[in-house]
C-alpha cells in the first residue's frame, strides 16, 4: 500500500535556528496538510495545501511557518526561528480529494533544546 | 463549547466486550466525519469514515446523528489489539480541507 514518507524521524535542534520538515506525499494525491501533536496532547491542523498553494491555515501558522513543494515530490514545512514550544511531532497527511480521509505519515519528533 | 469533544476516558474493558465511544461537534456546516486510532506515539490511522446512514466495519459501526451533532463508534467482541486512542475527526467547515481532532478517548482491553 503506497505510504506517506517523512524525513528526519527525529530532529534536534537549538533554540532560534530554522529547521525544514520534508513529506513526500503519496503520487496520486494532490492535498496536502502538516499537523502538530505536543507531547500528551490533541492533533493540531496546521495547514492545507493544494494547486501550489495555502488553502487554509490555522492561528498556529503564523509567520514563523512556511510550507512550499520545490520540486514536485517533496512538501516541506520550514520553521524558522524555533522555540522551545514547537517540539513536538510534525505529520504530514495527504488525499487524494478533498473530503477524503487523509493518510498520514509516520512523523517527524522535533525536539528544541 | 469545543469544537469536538470527546468521552474523556481512559475506558479499561475486558476481552470480548462491547465498548462505545462518544463524540459531539459544535459547527452544523460540518460535513465529513471520521474515526481515526492512534497507538502510543505513532500516526493516526484512518480507522473508517461515518456516513449519514450508519456504518459497520466488521466489528466496528459507526452512527451520525446531525440533529444532535454527534457521533459515536461501537466496538464488539474487542481485542488486545484494539487498545489504541480513538479520534473523531470532523471538518471546521464544509470545504473538506481544514479538520478537527478531537482530544481522543483511551481504550485498554485487558486479558
Amino acid at each position: 500500500e503506497p505510504e506517506v514518507t517523512q524525513t528526519p524521524s527525529h530532529q534536534v535542534t537549538q533554540m532560534g535556528q530554522e529547521v525544514i520538515l520534508r513529506c513526500v506525499p503519496i503520487s496520486n494525491h494532490l492535498y496536502f496538510y502538516w499537523y502538530r501533536q505536543i507531547l500528551g496532547q490533541k492533533v493540531e491542523f496546521l495547514v492545507s495545501f493544494y494547486n501550489n498553494e495555502i488553502s487554509e491555515k490555522s492561528e498556529i501558522f503564523d509567520d514563523q511557518f512556511s510550507v512550499e513543494r520545490p520540486d514536485g515530490s517533496n512538501f516541506t514545512l520550514k520553521i524558522r526561528s524555533t522555540k522551545l514550544e514547537d517540539s513536538a511531532m510534525y505529520f504530514c497527511a495527504t488525499t487524494p480529494q478533498q473530503n477524503q480521509p487523509q493518510h498520514f505519515g509516520d512523523g517527524t519528533r522535533l525536539s528544541i533544546l | 463549547r469545543k469544537e469536538v469533544e470527546q468521552d474523556p476516558g481512559p475506558f479499561n474493558v475486558p476481552e470480548g466486550a462491547t465498548v462505545a465511544f462518544n463524540c459531539t461537534y459544535s459547527n452544523s456546516a460540518s460535513q465529513s466525519f471520521f474515526w481515526y486510532r492512534q497507538d502510543c506515539r505513532k500516526e493516526p490511522k484512518l480507522l473508517m469514515s461515518v456516513y449519514s446512514s450508519g456504518n459497520e466495519d466488521g466489528r466496528f459501526t459507526a452512527q451520525l446523528n446531525r440533529a444532535s451533532q454527534y457521533i459515536s463508534l461501537l466496538i464488539r467482541d474487542s481485542k488486545l489489539s484494539d487498545s489504541a486512542t480513538y479520534l473523531c475527526v470532523v471538518d471546521r467547515d464544509n470545504y473538506g480541507q481544514n479538520f478537527v481532532f478531537g482530544p481522543g478517548t483511551r481504550l485498554s482491553v485487558l486479558p
